[in-house]
């Protein structure tokens, strides 16, 4: 029930665009972006709800696909502050929250 | 003073002992659950729980149980732990509508 995130690993310069992809294998009702700096908690970035619109934080955006059930996340003009590990995290019908396998983002000068 | 917090932060323990992580909440939230992140394999739904009466395994609950003492509380124990749950474990909570889960500082675990 883990959604699959792609891809595991990516090396941005600074000011470069990413993206970062999620799918499930299960019917979702909203998806989850979270970032992880190493030694700290996850923290929430955005949610995205079935029928709901892109959302954005700062230069951060994503976007849902409900059909495919599958999310993206867009980092543009990437900043060092960006670095860390992304998750997705997907929910179900039974509000269980289930992340996936994260995408280290590592932004060099 | 942290709104999720994870008691304690670190623990080395040995093979076969009773081990109980607790989390507390200043939230009010109804919802709590447990991840355990090892790396390379994200982070894994152990047990989660939407009140008190109400407690569901996750995807990877063997050799874990866990106790929902109040809605502020959630303890999560190893009855005889075992090398392989050497592993950081995180507390989360959230809302009942925002959905938005806002995590505990993480208790490291290292079972010899």
């Amino acid at each position: 029930q883990q959604p699959v995130q792609s891809p595991q690993a990516v090396i941005l310069r600074e000011g470069e665009d990413a993206v970062i992809n999620c799918s499930s294998s299960k019917a979702l009702y909203s998806v989850h972006w979270y970032r992880q700096k190493h030694g700290e908690a996850p923290v929430f970035l955005m949610i995205l709800l079935k029928g709901g619109e892109q959302k954005g934080h700062e230069k951060i955006s994503a976007s849902f696909n409900e059909k495919k059930q599958q999310s993206s996340l867009y980092l543009t003009a990437s900043q060092l502050s960006y670095s860390g590990t992304y998750f997705c995290g997907t929910e179900g019908s039974g509000n269980q929250f289930y992340f996936g396998t994260g995408t280290s983002l590592t932004v060099i000068p | 003073d942290a709104d999720v917090t994870q008691t304690p932060r670190n623990r080395i323990t040995k093979t076969g002992k009773r081990i109980m992580l607790e989390c507390s909440q200043t939230k009010g939230h109804d919802r709590m659950y447990w991840y355990r992140q090892d790396p390379g394999l994200g982070l894994r739904l152990i047990y989660y729980s939407f009140d008190v009466k109400d407690i569901n395994k996750g995807e990877i609950s063997d050799g874990y149980s866990v106790s929902r003492q109040a809605q502020a509380k959630f303890s999560l124990s190893l009855e005889s732990a075992i090398p392989n749950q050497t592993a950081l474990y995180f507390c989360a909570t959230a809302g009942a509508f925002t959905g938005e889960l806002f995590f505990g500082e993480g208790s490291r675990l290292t079972v010899l």
